[in-house]
C-alpha cells in the first residue's frame, strides 16, 4: 500500500518562501518519479514539477525561476520549495507518485497515488 | 506547452445515464491522455491511463477512448457516487498539462 503525506506550514507570507515536504510509504523513493501538482481553489490542476534520483529535476517553465524539488533518499521524502510567492499560489498542493506503463510499445506517464493534499494560503 | 481542452465544463445528469465527456489537446499526443476523478476534500483518482486502459479497481462502468488529439471519457450507467469533477491530463511532453476539468452533476 503505497501511501504519500504532505507536510508543511498552511501559511505564507507574500514575497517569502513556500516549504513543503511528502512523506512516502509503501515504496522506495529511489524507484520512481515524484510530482507536486497545485490546485487553485475552484480552478484546475496544475503540475510543478517531478523528480527522481536518476536524473535533473523537471519544472514547469513558468515556475522554473521560483521552484526548487529535492529529495532525501535516506528519509524516503521528496520536497517542494517555492520562493517569492504571491496571492496567486495559494492552492492546495498534492505530490503525487508518476507511474509509468508500457502500453503498445509506448511509455505512459500516469500519477496513480497521490497525498491527501496540503491547503497553503499566501497571506499577510 | 500542450494546451488540453474538455468539453462541456460543466455537465448534468441522472442515475443511470451514459454520459461522455471530450479532452482536446494542442498537438498530437498519441494515447499519452490519462483521465482522472476528484472529488471536493479528496485527491484525484486514476480512472483511465493510456487512453483506454481502466486502473485496477475502477468500475468498469468508465471507458475512455480516442488517440492523437481527440479523446473521450465515457461512464455507462451513472451512480450516484460518480459526481465529481473529471480532469484529463497528458503525457507525452513536459510540462505534463491537465485540461480544466468537467463537473459532472445531477
Amino acid at each position: 500500500q503505497v501511501d504519500l503525506q504532505e507536510s508543511g506550514p498552511g501559511l505564507v507570507k507574500p514575497s517569502e518562501t513556500l516549504s513543503l515536504t511528502c512523506s512516502v510509504s509503501g515504496a522506495s523513493i529511489s524507484s520512481d518519479y515524484w510530482s507536486w501538482i497545485r490546485q487553485p481553489a475552484g480552478k484546475g490542476l496544475e503540475w510543478i514539477g517531478r523528480i527522481s534520483t536518476s536524473g535533473s529535476p523537471d519544472y514547469k517553465p513558468s515556475l522554473r525561476d521560483r521552484v526548487t524539488i529535492s529529495i532525501d533518499v535516506f528519509r524516503n521524502q521528496f520536497s517542494l520549495t517555492l520562493r517569492s510567492v504571491t496571492a496567486a499560489d495559494t492552492a492546495v498542493y498534492y505530490c503525487a507518485r508518476d507511474w509509468f506503463t508500457m502500453v503498445g510499445g509506448l511509455v505512459n506517464e500516469a500519477f496513480d497515488h497521490w497525498g491527501q493534499g496540503s491547503l497553503v494560503t499566501v497571506s499577510a | 506547452d500542450i494546451q488540453m481542452t474538455q468539453s462541456p465544463s460543466s455537465l448534468s445528469a441522472s442515475v443511470g445515464d451514459r454520459v461522455t465527456i471530450t479532452c482536446r489537446a494542442s498537438q498530437s499526443i498519441s494515447v499519452h491522455l490519462n483521465w482522472y476523478q476528484k472529488k471536493a476534500g479528496n485527491a484525484p483518482k486514476l480512472l483511465i491511463y493510456a487512453a483506454s486502459r481502466l486502473q485496477s479497481g475502477v468500475p468498469s462502468r468508465f471507458s475512455g477512448s480516442g488517440s492523437g488529439t481527440h479523446f473521450t471519457l465515457t461512464i455507462s450507467g451513472l451512480q450516484p457516487e460518480d459526481f465529481a469533477t473529471y480532469f484529463c491530463q497528458q503525457s507525452s511532453i513536459v510540462p505534463l498539462t491537465f485540461g480544466g476539468g468537467t463537473r459532472l452533476e445531477i
